[in-house]
């Protein structure tokens, strides 16, 4: 199983640009990288996906090496707004059909002060 | 465009009562899924299905049954619940087995007494 290590907090403030890394050493050459948000009371929410390289949407970049060992998840100028629980997911349901690497972990507990 | 709704939005049970937790997609997705989230932890996967008239465990299937009967829905049930089913439980459902991008409901909210 791709395993993923994140931090379990930072702490930000307004107008910073914040990156948050995920280390996944197994990935497997199928995988896709996923993160996903999560607000207090509310399901996660997906933010961005990548396979290599970097990927750029009007929320989030993400960065992926090529060695795709770790993956950056990067927010220009948080607000209050972003804080949140952010969740590295790498790969999923295999084509098999087997439960694969849906595993979500604890996330990153993101905290943006003013 | 409702996305995924679950239905009830909170509940509160005794313990060796029996419950059923609907949750029902408009995308025409193929996979759905249940999810656990208890304080503090990440989302543990319960059981998920690759299509109608199919089920898989997850992660954690022990106490909960569920069912596929139309492609839209995903039923979990808890048969005789427990204290330890306390918890906070969210459906999702996606399109892609590769990419796996997973759409979330708002979750059920669950207290065994």
């Amino acid at each position: 199983l791709a395993k993923t290590t994140q931090p379990i907090s930072m702490d930000s403030y307004e107008g910073q640009e914040v990156n948050i890394t995920c280390s996944h050493n197994n990935i497997a050459t199928n995988d896709y990288i996923t993160w996903y948000q999560q607000f207090p009371s509310q399901g996660p929410r997906f933010i961005i996906q990548g396979y290599k390289t970097k990927v750029t949407n009007e929320v989030a970049s993400l960065f992926i090496p090529a060695d795709r060992k770790s993956s950056t998840l990067s927010l220009p100028r948080v607000s209050l707004s972003d804080t949140a629980v952010y969740y590295c997911l790498v790969g999923g349901l295999n084509y098999g059909g087997s439960q694969g690497n849906l595993i979500f972990g604890k996330g990153t507990k993101l905290s943006v002060k003013p | 465009n409702a996305g995924v709704t679950q239905t009830p939005k909170f509940r509160v049970l005794k313990t060796g009562q029996s419950m059923t937790l609907l949750c029902a997609q408009d995308m025409n997705h193929e996979y759905m899924y249940w999810y656990r989230q208890d304080p503090g932890m990440g989302l543990r996967l319960i059981h998920y299905s690759v299509g109608e008239g199919t089920t898989a465990k997850g992660e954690v299937p022990d106490g909960y049954n569920v069912s596929r009967l139309k492609k839209q829905n995903f039923l979990l049930g808890l048969e005789s619940a427990a204290p330890s089913q306390t918890s906070v439980y969210f459906c999702a459902s996606g399109d892609s087995l590769a990419k796996n991008i997973q759409y979330f409901g708002a979750g059920t909210r669950l207290s065994v007494l």
